[in-house]
């Protein structure tokens, strides 16, 4: 079956503690993205990935990392979270039309 | 990528057909309109897209007007299920990244 899948699904952290949101897609798509979620505010791009060791920043990329070492991985480092980094995050992959997302990663951290 | 417009939220009965429009007047000839849907803090799920002929599949049709600069999407016959924030996104099909802007989107209500 065709899928993004993300994980955790949940997950409450402190402040400052470093932090991984795996990604994988098995559709062979080389578009990557990671969007985060809040109340008000819509879906907002963080980083995307058009290929291999190819990244760049979407609207919100302060605090994050990404790296794309492979096609199918994409993860989401959060090096120092921070409070405000509280959201429901999306990972999707595209090939160059139809986007699919994740499931969804809530973040809490306190 | 240009910008759209729609409105914040619309209600439907079940059953009837739901149409939930979209204003993109600063449309490029390249892009494309997208349309994309959100279940109660799901992932967004693809419905359809389209560049200037209108469009239909198994989930819905898209009306996209002769200049372009407007869009409905069109629930045939809508149900329960179809309770959702439904995004109107315009982007060039193979833009480089899949830089995507989401806006605020339409919730609409499928009302029993």
């Amino acid at each position: 079956e065709a899928q993004v899948t993300q994980n955790p699904r949940y997950l409450i952290t402190v402040t400052g503690k470093k932090l991984t949101v795996t990604c994988s897609q098995n559709m062979n798509h080389e578009y990557m993205s990671w969007y985060r979620q809040d109340p008000g505010l819509g879906l907002r791009q963080i980083y995307y990935s058009m290929n291999v060791e190819v990244t760049d920043k979407g609207d919100v990329p302060e605090g994050y990392k990404v790296s794309r070492k492979e096609k199918r991985n994409f993860p989401l480092i959060l090096e120092s979270p921070s409070p405000n980094q509280t959201s429901l995050y999306f990972c999707a992959s595209s090939l160059d039309t139809e986007a699919f997302f994740g499931q969804g990663t809530r973040l809490t951290v306190v | 990528d240009a910008k759209t417009t729609q409105p914040t939220s619309m209600d439907c009965a079940e059953g009837r057909a739901a149409n939930l429009p979209c204003n993109h007047s600063t449309i490029s000839g390249n892009e494309y309109v997208y349309w994309y849907r959100q279940i109660h803090s799901q992932g967004p799920q693809y419905i359809i897209h389209g560049l200037k002929n209108n469009e239909t599949n198994e989930m819905a049709s898209l009306i996209i007007t002769e200049d372009r600069k407007s869009s409905t999407l069109i629930l045939p016959h809508a149900t329960l299920r179809d309770t959702a924030v439904y995004y109107c996104i315009v982007r060039a099909s193979n833009t480089g990244g899949f830089k995507t802007i989401f806006g605020a989107g339409t919730r609409l209500f499928v009302k029993a």
